[in-house]
Formats: C-alpha cells, structure tokens, sequence
C-alpha cells in the first residue's frame, strides 16, 4: 500500500513550456485534488474530482487542467508555464471520513 | 467553509504539553474540525477530527469547546520532532478543504 505517489519531485521549465505533474493512489478514494503551495503560505486548492470522469475548480485554477479518466490517477497539466506557477504542488486523496492523504509534492521552478 | 484564526508561532518545551488554539467563530453545525501537521516541506499530515465530542488518539488529543467556537490541539509529550506547522481546518464533508497559513511550532530541547 503506497498511499499517494506523485511523479516528478523536481522539475524546471522554461516559461511557455508544459508539462503534467503524476498523480496516483491505491487507496481506491473517489475524492483527488490538487493543490498548490507558495513559500510561506498554507495550501490553495486548484482542481479537485469526485470521482472518474468528474472533475471541478478549486481555488486558483487558471493555468491548469486536469482530468480523471480511472480512480487511481488524477493528472494535473500545465498548459504553458509562467513564472508565477513555482510552487510546491502536492496531490491529495480523501477517505471517505474526510481524512485526506497526502502525496510527498513536486517542486516545480519556472524559468 | 468556515475560516479559523490560530496563531501564526509557539514554543513549547521538549517533553512539555503543546497546546495549539484554533477559533473558528463561524462553524456551522454539520462541520467538522480537522487538524493537519506539515514537518518541513513534506505533504501535510494528517492528526486528529472531531465535530462535538473531544477526541483522543495515539498522536494527540482534540478539545473543541461546547459552543464548538474554538478548539484546541493537545500534544501531550512534545518532542523534537513534533517541530511543524500546524493547520485548523474546519468542513462538512465535502472536501473542498481551506487551508490557512497555520502555527509554526518549534519545540525547544
């Protein structure tokens, strides 16, 4: 049982470039979201889904797409890096208590 | 989601009791609190949830008060490692968590 796996844990961009950060769980959760971490700040929501074929914004969503075409996996895309997406993004999965898990996050630098 | 207010640091002693606040003034009945520690830069953790009843596991204690207007994180027997921020967050179950910025506690040896 790995919990929740992110792929890469570091990446750089260049600006304009895109890219898709991994997500997956074996937890067999309905309930993935995406989140995005700045320096010094708590955790804001980006994109979340509750279930395969069902995905909704979250906070700051502007810049990324997602899509959840199996429960395991929960893709975040980049579609075309700028500078202000360096940020630490993790991905979580929620139990159905509410009790949400974490992935250990990729470090993203846009150049 | 109801927005909570904790302080933004704490010191607490090593093998002391850390006491970390959390007011959440505008919880509504069907919302739970939820506590989260993250150490460093890793994936928040998960503590401890409660909705009226205090509650009480292997990592630490919850004491939410009967007005359930604030709540209260007890980590009986701090060590070093406990060194983390720690996030309040109250919700209904619908996932769609608000994360603040937390209480950066730094446990003193």
């Amino acid at each position: 049982n790995a919990g929740v796996t992110q792929t890469p844990k570091f990446q750089v961009l260049k600006t304009g470039q895109s890219m898709t950060l991994q997500c997956a769980q074996d937890m067999n959760h309905e309930y993935m979201s995406w989140y995005r971490q700045d320096p010094g700040m708590g955790l804001r929501l980006i994109h979340y889904s509750v279930g395969a074929g069902i995905t909704d914004q979250g906070e700051v969503p502007n810049g990324y797409n997602v899509s959840r075409s199996t429960t395991e996996d929960f893709p975040l895309r980049l579609l075309s890096a700028a500078p202000s997406q360096t940020s630490v993004y993790f991905c979580a999965s929620t139990s159905p208590g509410g009790t949400q898990y974490f992935g250990p996050g990729t470090r993203l630098l846009v150049l | 989601d109801a927005k909570t207010t904790q302080p933004p640091s704490m010191d607490c002693a090593e093998g002391r009791a850390a006491n970390l606040p959390c007011n959440h003034s505008t919880i509504s009945g069907n919302e739970y609190v939820y506590w989260y520690r993250q150490i460093h830069s890793q994936g928040p953790q998960y503590i401890i949830h409660g909705l009226k009843n205090n509650e009480t596991n292997e990592m630490a204690s919850l004491i939410i008060t009967e007005d359930r207007k604030s709540s209260t994180l007890i980590l009986p027997h701090a060590t070093l490692r406990d060194t983390a921020v720690y996030y309040c967050i109250v919700n209904p179950g619908t996932y769609k968590y608000i994360f603040g910025t937390g209480t950066r506690l730094k446990v003193l040896a």
